[in-house]
């Protein structure tokens, strides 16, 4: 059983569409993460999310929106998508109660913008 | 600011041999975590390392902790082929619950 799934695995799309990236754990964890992996390996956080509050890191442009339905879930939703938001994201999820700091990631959607 | 800086960038070694990846971060830290990122895969947690820690093992893996110089060290001892993945560290500052990432250390093994 899958612990933190994303999909789709691979999307390929043009400039300007709207898309979107799903995200669901099943580990009961509490908080929930967004990062982007550009092709230099580096992961930034986009976004954390608990029930109790958005933290959003302030060099996301707002094309980029988090939506969760549910503890389990949170969907990551890009509009107008440009060349440089080609990348690889990474959900992740943790149980920040209890102060269990270990991340859990997915395995990753890979975004290209032609 | 970044908490977490990995060095090498990249390290090719032979299957047997040990290997060490270095991280160093820029303000004080709660903890120290270390991930393996296998190609085309999420992040994976090995190891982490409070600030009131010096040294943690995990089988093959230590895992050091120097505060005064802010840097942490992974070992990976008589390594192999499946050990070919990228090590990243990541440092948690207090009153965060995000660990900040760097670009990680690319590792090789050779058999």
């Amino acid at each position: 059983d899958t612990a933190v799934s994303q999909t789709p695995k691979y999307l390929v799309t043009q400039m300007g569409n709207d898309k979107s990236i799903k995200c669901e754990q099943n580990l009961g964890h509490d908080t929930m993460y967004w990062y982007k992996q550009d092709s230099k390996k580096f992961l930034k956080i986009m976004f954390s999310y608990n029930n109790k509050e958005l933290i959003i890191n302030e060099t996301v442009p707002n094309r980029f929106s988090p939506k969760s339905p549910d503890k389990a879930h949170l969907n990551l939703h890009i509009n107008s998508l440009e060349l440089g938001d080609s990348a690889v994201y990474f959900c992740a999820s943790s149980q920040l109660a209890g102060g269990q700091e270990t991340q859990y990631f997915g395995p990753g959607t890979r975004l290209l913008v032609l | 600011s970044q908490q977490g800086e990995e060095d090498p960038q990249a390290l090719s070694i032979q299957e047997g041999e040990n290997a060490t990846m270095n991280c160093s971060y820029k303000t004080s830290i709660n903890n120290l975590q270390w991930y393996r990122q296998n190609s085309g895969r999420g992040l994976v947690h090995l190891i982490l390392i409070r600030s009131n820690e010096r040294e943690k093992h995990s089988g093959r893996l230590r895992v050091t902790l120097d505060t005064s110089k802010k840097s942490s060290s992974l070992l990976i001892t008589a390594s192999r082929a499946a050990d070919t993945a990228s090590y990243f560290c990541a440092g948690l500052s207090g009153g965060s619950y995000i660990p900040t990432f760097g670009r990680g250390t690319s590792l090789i093994v050779h058999p």
